[in-house]
């Protein structure tokens, strides 16, 4: 069964600190594998695309890995800002029928 | 990226009428579109996939003539939730992508039932 798991399901950091977020998944085969954010009452906005040759993206204060061997990624958001408190979705891509499977998110809450 | 409008953003609605959500994609043709519901502080749970010009296909548990896709366009569909309750309130989002590209979401409908 095609799963995508994150870690962790919330966390609660300070202003300017740094944070990692977590995803695995089982999904076979794979296409690509993308992280988005979504605002309390808002739709998911793209932060990076990932596909299986890609190890590393980075887009701002954002940084996706990705190992494809070990089937995990993770997001480092930098110096965090009260505007990042967020959910964090991981979303893998099934290649060939081209669907979608979503990670349960991970709550962001970026405090003063 | 692409654009993705959704309309409305907030409806409420009385128990026992129907609601019309409208997904546009603005600037592309989405081949697919996506409807997922999101339910207070879970994550999105996809409804049904539809294709332009055939029908929608729905997940298990997701009563097809309760919501009602139509997807005339390539760069319409709608999403008709028929005698609604309030158990339906929920927030609906929908996602486009054209051929095997990344899908793009719309900012979603904040339903209330009253």
């Amino acid at each position: 069964k095609n799963q995508v798991e994150q870690s962790p399901q919330s966390l609660i950091i300070l202003e300017g600190k740094n944070c990692t977020l977590q995803c695995n998944y089982t999904v076979s085969p794979f296409s690509n594998l993308r992280w988005y954010k979504q605002d309390t009452g808002r739709g998911p906005v793209s932060l990076t695309i990932m596909t299986f040759s890609e190890n590393t993206k980075s887009n701002g204060r954002y940084t996706a890995t990705l190992d494809a061997d070990t089937k995990q990624s993770s997001l480092h958001i930098t110096a965090s800002q009260l505007s990042d408190s967020a959910s964090y979705i991981c979303v893998v891509t099934h290649s060939g029928y081209s669907t979608l499977t979503f990670g349960k998110g991970t709550m962001l809450l970026v405090s003063p | 990226g692409a654009v993705v409008s959704q309309h409305p953003s907030r409806v409420i609605c009385k128990s026992g009428t129907s609601v019309k959500i409208e997904c546009r994609s603005l600037d592309f043709q989405a081949t697919t579109m996506f409807w997922y519901r999101q339910f207070p502080k879970q994550s999105l749970m996809l409804m049904a996939t539809s294709n332009e010009g055939s029908k929608a296909t729905y997940e298990q548990g997701v009563e097809k003539d309760k919501f009602l896709i139509n997807h005339a366009s390539l760069t319409l569909s709608t999403l008709t939730v028929t005698s609604a309750h309030p158990e339906d309130s929920s927030f609906y989002i929908c996602s486009a992508r054209r051929q095997n590209t990344e899908a793009f979401f719309g900012q979603g409908t904040r339903l209330t039932v009253v």
